[in-house]
């Protein structure tokens, strides 16, 4: 069965710091892969998709960057954190139907 | 261009009372529909999928939607609530094309009262 990781849970960061989050699915190949954005008290945002290795597609401009350096991980990163990126992001995945499975999620809070 | 609305932002209910959360979507095609819960500080679970083979879909932990597109609604509803109940669930309607993009209502805070 196919299964999705997110790391780390929780992460508190300066602002002004680098930032990389990981996502790693497992028991599927050549997933569709995304990344959102929940701030508090507000919807779900996409960020970015891949729909394969080094594919990535930005939906909102913004101070974060994701990249795919293999078939089943997706990285969100940032060079240089702000108060704003504070959130609770999620990774999922679909392959084949248009149902996203999501991750566990990470807790990022910028001070 | 799709969209969907989730006419409440709060619901509180009674433990082993109904549920009822509404969802409108807007639609040029016929999407597929889905109904998430989260709760605190966890990720998404998929509660339900529809795809046009019956308009009444049954989920896990006893949640059901009905799809009438005449209304263009997509409400859930669980006969009797549980405290564990308690969570966000979003409404979501499919995007179309190879991108599997999803798009989301603001959701609903489901209160669940002893």
């Amino acid at each position: 069965s196919q299964t999705i990781h997110q790391w780390p849970a929780t992460l508190v960061q300066p602002v002004g710091s680098p930032l990389s989050l990981e996502c790693t699915v497992e028991g599927t190949s050549n997933p569709n892969l995304y990344w959102y954005r929940q701030a508090a008290g507000r919807g779900l945002q996409l960020l970015f998709y891949s729909v394969g290795i080094g594919q990535i597609s930005s939906e909102v401009p913004q101070n974060l960057s994701a990249s795919r350096p293999q078939d089943r991980q997706f990285i969100l990163s940032s060079k240089k954190l702000l108060l704003s990126d504070s959130g609770f992001y999620l990774c999922a995945w679909t392959s084949g139907t248009d149902t996203q499975y999501f991750g566990p999620g990470t807790r990022l809070t910028v001070l | 261009a799709q969209s969907v609305t989730q006419l409440d932002s709060h619901v509180s209910v009674s433990e082993g009372t109904p549920v009822l959360l509404r969802c409108n979507y807007s639609s040029s095609y016929s999407p597929s529909l889905f109904w998430y819960v989260q709760h605190p500080n966890k990720g998404l679970q998929l509660l339900l999928k529809y795809t046009s083979a019956a308009t009444l879909v049954k989920g896990i932990n006893g949640f059901e939607a009905e799809f009438k597109k005449s209304e263009t609604s997509f409400h859930l509803t669980k006969p009797s609530a549980h405290m564990s109940d308690a969570a966000e669930y979003f409404c979501v309607v499919s995007g179309r094309g190879a991108t599997n993009k999803l798009i989301f209502g603001t959701g609903t805070l489901l209160a669940v009262q002893p």
